[in-house]
């Protein structure tokens, strides 16, 4: 079955960092373009970051310095490193998998990051 | 950033009636939106690329039309799976973005 699995997600102090990852099952992760988009709670979708199958990497303004994306191929994993996290991260984060006509057609179902003290 | 636009933010609509859901770009962004449907506790879903061409195992009720600046989502005869939100993407520029949705909720 092609499916996508986040996990790593928690309650963290402001500050603090978290590694979020995303199991893939059915595809592989290398041989794509992997996202990660997250939602706030009540709000929109938000993308976050992109590796590409080259191993590019692209992040948004708000993110970018503070996290880093990442994959291991042998695991088929997908990960978010998440540092300096400030109370505006608090989000589900899901991965997801990315056309190369920039739209995502498959979708994990999130790994919730609570920032708070 | 290419600022996306839906309206209404919530429509009320029975089953069987027809839904018609706006997205409106501040720029052109071509033919190239997307639209998804999320549930509550779920992941998004995608319906829509390239503003018509519906994805894999998506039902024909839901069609996408329009480009440049304005896109329209049509669920012609609203199912009862259908109640949801709504958000389309811009899938043309950096960084992709997405509408604020359109809540799909039962009159």
């Amino acid at each position: 079955e092609v499916q996508l699995v986040e996990s790593g997600g928690g309650l963290v102090q402001p500050g603090g960092s978290l590694r979020l990852s995303c199991a893939a099952s059915g595809f592989t992760v290398s041989s794509n373009y992997m996202s990660w988009v997250r939602q706030a709670p009540g709000k929109g979708l938000e993308w976050v970051s992109v590796i590409y199958s080259g191993g590019s990497t692209y992040y948004a303004d708000s993110v970018k310095g503070r996290f880093t994306i990442s994959r291991d191929n042998s695991k088929n994993t997908l990960y978010l490193q998440v540092n300096s996290l400030r109370a505006d991260d608090t989000a589900v984060y899901y991965c997801a998998r990315e056309t190369s006509n920039w739209y995502f057609d498959l979708w994990g179902r999130g790994t919730l990051v609570t920032v708070s003290s | 950033d290419i600022v996306l636009t839906q309206s209404p933010a919530t429509l009320s609509l029975s089953p069987g009636e027809r839904a018609t859901l706006s997205c409106r770009a501040s720029q052109s962004v071509s033919s190239y939106l997307a639209w998804y449907q999320q549930k509550p506790g779920q992941a998004p879903r995608l319906l829509i690329s390239d503003s018509s061409n519906r994805a894999t195992g998506i039902p024909a009720r839901f069609s996408g039309s329009g480009s440049g600046t304005d896109f329209t989502l049509t669920i012609s005869s609203l199912e009862p799976e259908d109640f949801a939100v709504y958000y389309c993407q811009q899938h043309n520029n950096w960084p992709l973005t997405f509408g604020g949705g359109t809540k799909v909720e039962i009159k």
